[in-house]
């Protein structure tokens, strides 16, 4: 079955301690994302990648790292969270990075930082 | 900077109505436009997705149009039914060239409730 892959799904954690969510999409896509969801702010990009080894800021990057080291996976690294960081995050793929091709989504990770 | 807006930002219908979904953005400029739909508790599962060429795409129950200039996309849903109610968004993706930076941008989306 095709899709977006991210673990955990629910995490708690306290403030500093490194962590990382993973991603993995199984579609050969090249472009993958990462989002946070928060109320009333909506749906915001923190990084995104076009390719193996090609990754750029999206909104709200600062407090947060990726890397794709290969086409498949895209992590999501918080070296020191923050309790501002506590939000809903989505993992999202597609074939091509420049729309033609939908975008497939995640299930989420509910991440609280105490 | 590209701001994509959704009102109202919640509806209640009764089942069998007949519903459009309004989406704005201020600039024009885009490559595409695609529509979500969200579960609670869920990720956002692709509707639709119109080119910046295209004036509209339908699929099954749902039809999606876009006006450019106008910076307005709509979204149908045909006879509407509770298993529809969830958040509904939209997102503008900006135009470039293939290669360079790639973004979207979301609105806030639209919570729809269908009364049985």
């Amino acid at each position: 079955e095709a899709q977006v892959t991210q673990n955990p799904r629910y995490l708690i954690t306290v403030t500093g301690k490194k962590l990382t969510v993973t991603c993995s999409q199984n579609m050969n896509h090249e472009y993958m994302s990462w989002y946070r969801q928060d109320p009333g702010l909506g749906l915001r990009q923190i990084y995104y990648s076009m390719n193996v080894e090609v990754t750029d800021k999206g909104d709200v990057p600062e407090g947060y790292k990726v890397s794709r080291k290969e086409k498949r996976n895209f992590p999501l690294i918080l070296e020191s969270p923050s309790p501002n960081q506590t939000s809903l995050y989505f993992c999202a793929s597609s074939l091509a990075g420049w729309g033609d091709s939908p975008l497939h989504f995640g299930n989420g990770t509910r991440l609280t930082v105490t | 900077k590209q701001e994509v807006t959704q009102i109202p930002a919640a509806l209640s219908v009764p089942e069998g109505e007949n519903l459009v979904l309004n989406c704005s953005f201020t600039d024009s400029a885009i490559y595409n436009l695609q529509w979500f739909r969200q579960d609670p508790g869920k990720g956002l599962t692709s509707l639709l997705l119109i080119q910046s060429s295209q004036r509209e795409q339908t699929s099954g129950r749902l039809n999606a149009s876009l006006d450019k200039s106008s910076g307005r996309s709509t979204l149908y849903i045909a006879a509407s039914q509770p298993g529809d109610s969830a958040t509904y968004l939209c997102a503008v993706e900006g135009k470039h060239k293939p290669g360079a930076n790639s973004k979207l941008t979301f609105g806030k989306g639209i919570t729809l409730s269908v009364r049985p």
